[in-house]
């Protein structure tokens, strides 16, 4: 089955920096990879996702890149704000459902 | 929209109880998933269900651990007896066909 792995576990970068989360998947027919932030308390949100036929998708400061050949894929979050820290996570599907998830990423923007 | 509506959010039991955690998807999803959420294991796929039919149960650890959908808009996920290795936030997702997992809040489950 599917594995995703996710580093780096924690992040810590100053606010305004960016911020950058990869990803690997090992099953080359996922082709569905979702980026989620979970915050305190509160289930994952989904913030950007990817398709497999797309090799770039931007939403303000969220930028997600997928490299199919080499099986990877990243979060870029750019201009970093003290709401950004939240812990990250990635998955991948073959089609959209049975997420398979990454193990996290804490991020802290430090102000 | 509500979103998707767990219940309760914190249970406290003691070993051998039943526990049952309760869900209700968003209106016109057609897909529900149960996760369990811990420190080691991250976010685990426990089961799911298409249209009210268990799919994929795959990822239920033991027979100890049951989940219903007896309607589109209500699902359960049972625990008899529970273990103090249970304990983890369980989370509940609906999704339509296509992309689009909605999580709710959890149900953060602990076993003494």
């Amino acid at each position: 089955g599917e594995n995703v792995e996710q580093h780096p576990s924690t992040l810590s970068v100053q606010e305004g920096d960016s911020a950058v989360i990869k990803c690997t998947y090992s099953d080359s027919a996922s082709n569905y990879f979702p980026w989620y932030k979970q915050e305190l308390g509160k289930g994952p949100q989904l913030i950007i996702d990817i398709r497999s036929n797309v090799g770039e998708k931007k939403d303000q400061r969220i930028a997600v890149t997928l490299n199919k050949t080499a099986k990877h894929f990243s979060l870029h979050i750019t201009e970093t704000q003290p709401e950004d820290s939240a812990v990250y996570f990635c998955a991948a599907s073959m089609g959209a459902q049975k997420l398979v998830f990454g193990q996290g990423t804490r991020l802290t923007i430090n102000p | 929209d509500a979103g998707v509506i767990q219940s309760p959010r914190h249970e406290v039991t003691e070993m051998g109880q039943e526990v049952t955690l309760r869900c209700k998807p968003i209106s016109g999803h057609d897909y529900l998933f149960w996760y369990r959420q811990t420190m080691m294991r991250g976010l685990e796929l426990l089961i799911y269900f298409n249209n009210n039919v268990p799919i994929d149960d795959s990822g239920m650890p033991e027979d100890r651990f049951s989940a219903k959908m007896p309607n589109a808009s209500f699902s359960t996920l049972k625990i008899q007896p529970s273990e103090p290795r249970d304990s983890a936030v369980y989370f509940c997702a609906s999704s339509p066909t296509g992309p689009g997992y909605t999580f709710g809040s959890g149900t953060r489950l602990t076993v003494v």
